[in-house]
């Protein structure tokens, strides 16, 4: 059974702070999605990282996908309260399954102005 | 933006009695799944669809569930006799297809549905 384990499960900052959450596995990934989930609602697609070292920059948030594709970070930078969401990190196997995704329990962000 | 979307939004049944969620996936899109998550826990895989066929399906999806696409849109999950565990949100995602890059690796999700079985 493959897992995705994402640290930390909560974070609480103030606005203007950088932070980093991660996604780790021992599990090779062929791809690796982030999501954000608000309270009641789907998943919306953040970014998906397919290369081993990849690093994909969207405005603030930068996402790196480890070189072994096992794991993968999410940078924020300066922080805002729009940020406040739960970060779920998603894995498509390489070998095996070719369809489903394997999901973590999720970054809960909070971001105080 | 394309999306997909997901009816209803709510709906609420009896112990025993059989429900359909409605998905429409991404137009041109030509994989399609069924997740859920149950309150406080993380989305859980259920069923993958290619080609008017059920491609993989996990140990939830047992024979009280099934799936279809029975027009050029629509792509439903029924569940015959429900359960007080089937009580959860039902989430749709559709893939376009198996092109090498992250477009094809992507699941695009619907907004979901939560299902309360009393």
């Amino acid at each position: 059974t493959q897992l995705l384990e994402q640290s930390p499960q909560f974070l609480s900052i103030q606005e203007g702070e950088n932070l980093t959450v991660y996604c780790n596995s021992s599990s090779v990934f062929s791809s690796l999605q982030w999501y954000r989930q608000e309270p009641g609602e789907g998943p919306v697609l953040l970014v998906t990282v397919v290369t081993g070292g990849e690093v994909k920059k969207l405005k603030r948030l930068t996402f790196q996908f480890g070189d072994a594709r096992k794991d993968s970070s999410l940078h924020i930078t300066a922080a805002q309260p729009g940020d406040t969401g739960l970060y779920l990190c998603a894995g498509k196997n390489s070998g095996g399954s070719n369809y489903k995704l394997t999901f973590g329990k999720g970054t809960l962000l909070t971001v105080n102005p | 933006e394309p999306e997909v979307t997901q009816t209803p939004s709510h709906q609420v049944t009896q112990m025993g009695q059989e429900v359909i969620l409605r998905c429409v996936p991404i137009s041109n899109h030509l994989y399609f799944y069924w997740y859920r998550q149950i309150l406080g826990q993380k989305v859980e895989f259920l069923v993958s669809f290619y080609n008017n066929e059920i491609s993989e399906k996990s140990e939830i999806f047992d024979d009280q569930f099934s799936v279809e696409r029975p027009d050029g849109s629509n792509f439903t999950l029924k569940i015959r006799s429900t359960k007080l565990e089937d009580s959860a949100m039902y989430f749709c995602a559709s893939t376009s297809d198996w092109t090498s890059g992250a477009q094809g690796e992507t699941q695009y999700f619907g907004p979901g549905t939560r299902l309360l079985v009393l």
